[in-house]
């Protein structure tokens, strides 16, 4: 059983540029969700993805995007890129919603200069 | 919206010393979940309280889910250099079906 595997995992981007970060989901997983997690913070959720359908959505602006393919691995997009956006970016999946448990990847660590 | 709320947000222990970190949520929950994150690490599954008042252990490790499932606790006995990390716990958005809500954690630092 494989876990979940994320890329890169790291990455300096300008700002203004865009960026998209990919996940493999562990297997036999349907869900994959999305935390950004600031230096010092909490993941924070940023989407949700089930059987290629966004299943929720957090407190972040539409220049974050993303997309669940028919093997459930993903990919979050992020446009206009922003100093801010500057972080750990999280994916987890899950058999389901919340409720069994999350299996985390490693994560991709974003900088945005 | 929906909060969950970690204290404290560091704790430095002397090895061999017990640790609690409490956790209270705004809604209450269907379950909660806990997680350890490492330094320069990512979050990983502890486990998971569904039933009003359980309680659970894993070897040191004590997890509680109060009773009316707004509140929870981890405690940790006889600390060790490899408990050292940040604990989160994270509950359900909406109380029940919806993605999970971490708190900011509770940062463990374990002194040999």
């Amino acid at each position: 059983e494989t876990g979940v595997t994320q890329s890169p995992t790291h990455l300096i981007k300008t700002r203004g540029q865009q960026v998209t970060l990919r996940c493999s989901s562990q297997s036999g997983h349907n869900t994959v969700s999305w935390y950004q997690q600031a230096l010092g913070q909490g993941p924070q959720f940023i989407f949700q993805y089930y059987r290629e359908e966004e299943n929720g959505r957090g407190n972040f602006p539409p220049r974050f995007s993303g997309l669940q393919f028919p093997n459930y691995s993903s990919e979050l997009n992020v446009n206009a890129l922003e100093l801010d956006d500057s972080a750990l970016y999280l994916c987890a999946s899950s058999l389901g919603w919340a409720g069994y448990g999350y299996t985390f990847g490693s994560g991709t660590r974003l900088t945005v200069v | 919206g929906q909060q969950v709320m970690q204290i404290p947000q560091y704790q430095h222990v002397q090895e061999g010393e017990d640790f609690t970190t409490y956790c209270n949520s705004s809604t209450t929950l269907s379950n909660i979940q806990w997680y350890k994150q490492r330094p320069g690490g990512h979050p990983v599954f502890l486990i998971q309280l569904v039933k009003s008042g359980e309680v659970k252990k894993q070897k040191r490790l004590t997890f509680q889910f109060g009773e009316a499932k707004k509140n929870s606790s981890l405690h940790i006995t006889a600390t060790q250099t490899t408990d050292v990390g940040t604990y989160f716990c994270a509950g359900p958005e909406g109380g029940s079906q919806g993605n999970l809500i971490f708190g900011k954690g509770t940062k463990l630092s374990v002194k040999p």
